[in-house]
This record gives C-alpha cells, sequence and structure tokens, in this order.
C-alpha cells in the first residue's frame, strides 16, 4: 500500500493564483520532502521538513506537516506558468534506512 | 544543480536483448538509488546501495540487477530485456544524512519493441 497519497491528482489555476497540494501518509516519519518533476525530467528537491517542524518556507513555497493527521500540504502562491509540473511528496519513515516512498503525484497547470 | 548523469536519455530496443543503463554522480555521495515511474504514476524503488560493494533489492520486485563497484557509478542491467520492462528509470543519490535530499538524473526512458 501507498505510504503517500496526494490530492488532488490534477489542478488547474491561472498565473497568480495559489496552489495548494495535500499529502496523506500512514505510518511515523523521520521527515517529508516534497519533489518536482517537469515533463521528461527527473525529480528536483523543493523542502524538507522534519518530523518536529510544523512548517517551512522557500520562497513561494510553504509546506506545513501535522503529525498528529499524517499529513502535509505544499502551497505556492502567485503562481506561474513556470510552476507547471508534477509535485509529489515523499516520505522517509522511521527504520527504513533513508528509503523514501512517493505519493502519486499532483499534476499542476498554470495557465498564463 | 545536482551533478548526476544518466544515459541514455532515450532507448528503443528490441525484445531479448542484454541493456546496461548507466548511472554517474561526481558528488561523492555514498547512497544511490534506482526507481521505475510509469507515465503519470508514482516512482518505485527497484534498487539501493549504501556503498561500494552494497546493493539491496527495493519494494517493486525487478528482473534487473545492479552493481556498485565504484562509489560513483550504480549502473543497471536487465539481460533479456522484455515489453513489459519498457518504463522511464530514474537514479538518484544522496549523503547518509537522512535529514538531507536525493538528487536525480534526468531518468532513461527505455522502449522494449
Amino acid at each position: 500500500s501507498q505510504q503517500g497519497e496526494e490530492d488532488p491528482q490534477a489542478l488547474s489555476i491561472q498565473e497568480g493564483e495559489n496552489a495548494t497540494m495535500n499529502c496523506s501518509y500512514k505510518t511515523s516519519i523521520n521527515n517529508l520532502q516534497w519533489y518536482r518533476q517537469n515533463s521528461g525530467r527527473g525529480l528536483v528537491h523543493l523542502i524538507l521538513i522534519r518530523s518536529n517542524e510544523r512548517e517551512k518556507h522557500s520562497g513561494r513555497l510553504r509546506v506545513t506537516l501535522d503529525t498528529s493527521k499524517k499529513s502535509s500540504s505544499l502551497l505556492i502562491t502567485a503562481s506561474r506558468a513556470a510552476d507547471t509540473a508534477s509535485y509529489f511528496c515523499a516520505t522517509d519513515a522511521n527504520n527504513q534506512g533513508g528509503k523514501l516512498i512517493f505519493g502519486q503525484g499532483t499534476e499542476l497547470s498554470v495557465k498564463p | 544543480e545536482a551533478d548526476i548523469y544518466q544515459t541514455p536519455r532515450y532507448l528503443v530496443i528490441g525484445t531479448g536483448k542484454k541493456i546496461t543503463l548507466e548511472c554517474s554522480q561526481t558528488m561523492g555521495h555514498d547512497k544511490m538509488y534506482w526507481y521505475q515511474q510509469d507515465p503519470g504514476m508514482e516512482l518505485h524503488l527497484i534498487h539501493y546501495s549504501y556503498g561500494v560493494n552494497s546493493t539491496e533489492k527495493g519494494d517493486l520486485s525487478s528482473e534487473s540487477t545492479v552493481s556498485r563497484i565504484r562509489t560513483e557509478h550504480f549502473p543497471l542491467t536487465l539481460e533479456s530485456a522484455r515489453p513489459s520492462h519498457t518504463s522511464q528509470y530514474l537514479c538518484a543519490s544522496s549523503t547518509i544524512d537522512s535529514n538531507q535530499p536525493q538528487h536525480f538524473g534526468d531518468g532513461t526512458r527505455l522502449s522494449i519493441l
């Protein structure tokens, strides 16, 4: 079974709007990571949030983590057409030796 | 940008051929990984390595094999390719600190006819 599940599966917004993606997981974690994947490319790391952190920012990105609900969200503010990509959450579960388990991803389309 | 390279980027080849997908990193990372990803789907870990001469199977069963003779090099081999092996294969590396992210190559898109 998947450790990480994301919703929505697809999201289409206009430039300038905010985009929120959610990730839920099942077991206790060491950290949760968000990655971005442009079509036909590899993944690029965005933000890592540790289990003892609740919120992290990086530029226009804000990640929250609620370990009691086993969920995380990624907010992209003031979106741009260049933000169009797939976004994946990945969990580093405890006692898994640093292996990541990826969610199915959210496909974000930002229309100019 | 991460210094991890995969070749070839695309490969279309017939059934029964032996294939080696190359992955090299210049960051001195101890950990390396191979993932399989179908279009629009999540990544599945098929192999990983914690250092030279260390290889382990991942969570998704795969008929491929890997080797880690040098720190920077982690090739994946399919002895006899089949259409069911058609997929994208992504290589990644990281330090031993699990609170550091993985760095990914651009992948090899493999099509077996």
